[in-house]
């Protein structure tokens, strides 16, 4: 079965402190990769997407992900938090064409000051 | 360009009322899907379209209805709404025969049912 496990619901970070969020992942064909953000009342806004190649991908704000398939996941990184960073995460799987997504279950990012 | 436009953006029912949520999109997208956004389960597919005339089930797709007359248009019907279909909706393009490589959503609407 094809699913997306994010196992933090909730994490706090402090503010200019690193960030991993954790996403793993269990798809039976070559896997389309996606981190989205969201933030309260919002919609979904892409953060980055892993098709191919370079496993280390950048996206927008600063984030980062890397691939990993020997441990089937896809973790989304970012060195230095800022308070704006606070929002719901999601990772996502699908394969080429996308009209079939499958969303994790979401992180929700705290920043402390 | 507007992309994937929703309507409505809030929406309230009472239990056994019908209505549909509207999805259209100006891009051309053959693909298109829609999704339910529920607190601690993140989004779940309910049925998508890979064309005109075409549609299949996702996840979760009881109480829910679609058609895909139109490349543009596809909208959401609940026949008879319970309690338990409140939720944010997210109605998605996408089209890899144009190259596009990820899905593009719309604002979603919130709709609660009483």
């Amino acid at each position: 079965a094809q699913s997306v496990t994010q196992p933090d619901i909730h994490i706090t970070v402090s503010e200019g402190a690193s960030l991993e969020l954790r996403c793993n992942y269990s798809y039976g064909a070559t896997p389309y990769l996606f981190w989205y953000v969201q933030s309260p009342g919002q919609g979904l806004q892409l953060l980055l997407k892993y098709f191919s190649g370079d496993t280390l991908v950048q996206g927008i704000k600063g984030f980062e992900a890397e691939f990993k398939r020997s441990q089937s996941s896809f973790n989304l990184r970012k060195p230095s938090v800022h308070w704006s960073d606070a929002a719901e995460y999601f990772c996502a799987v699908g394969a080429v064409g996308f009209q079939k997504l499958v969303f994790g279950t979401g992180t929700r990012l705290l920043v402390s000051p | 360009n507007a992309g994937v436009t929703q309507t409505p953006k809030f929406q309230v029912l009472k239990t056994g009322q019908s209505m549909t949520l509207q999805c259209a999109q100006d891009m051309n997208h053959e693909y298109m899907s829609w999704y339910r956004q529920d607190p601690g389960m993140g989004l779940r597919l309910i049925h998508y379209s890979v064309g005109a005339g075409i549609t299949d089930q996702g996840e979760v797709p009881n109480g829910y209805n679609v058609s895909r007359s139109t490349t543009e248009d596809f909208p959401l019907r609940l026949l008879s709404a319970a309690p338990s279909q409140t939720s944010v909706y997210f109605c998605a393009s996408s089209s890899p025969g144009q190259g596009d490589t990820e899905a593009f959503f719309g604002q979603g609407t919130r709709l609660t049912v009483v």
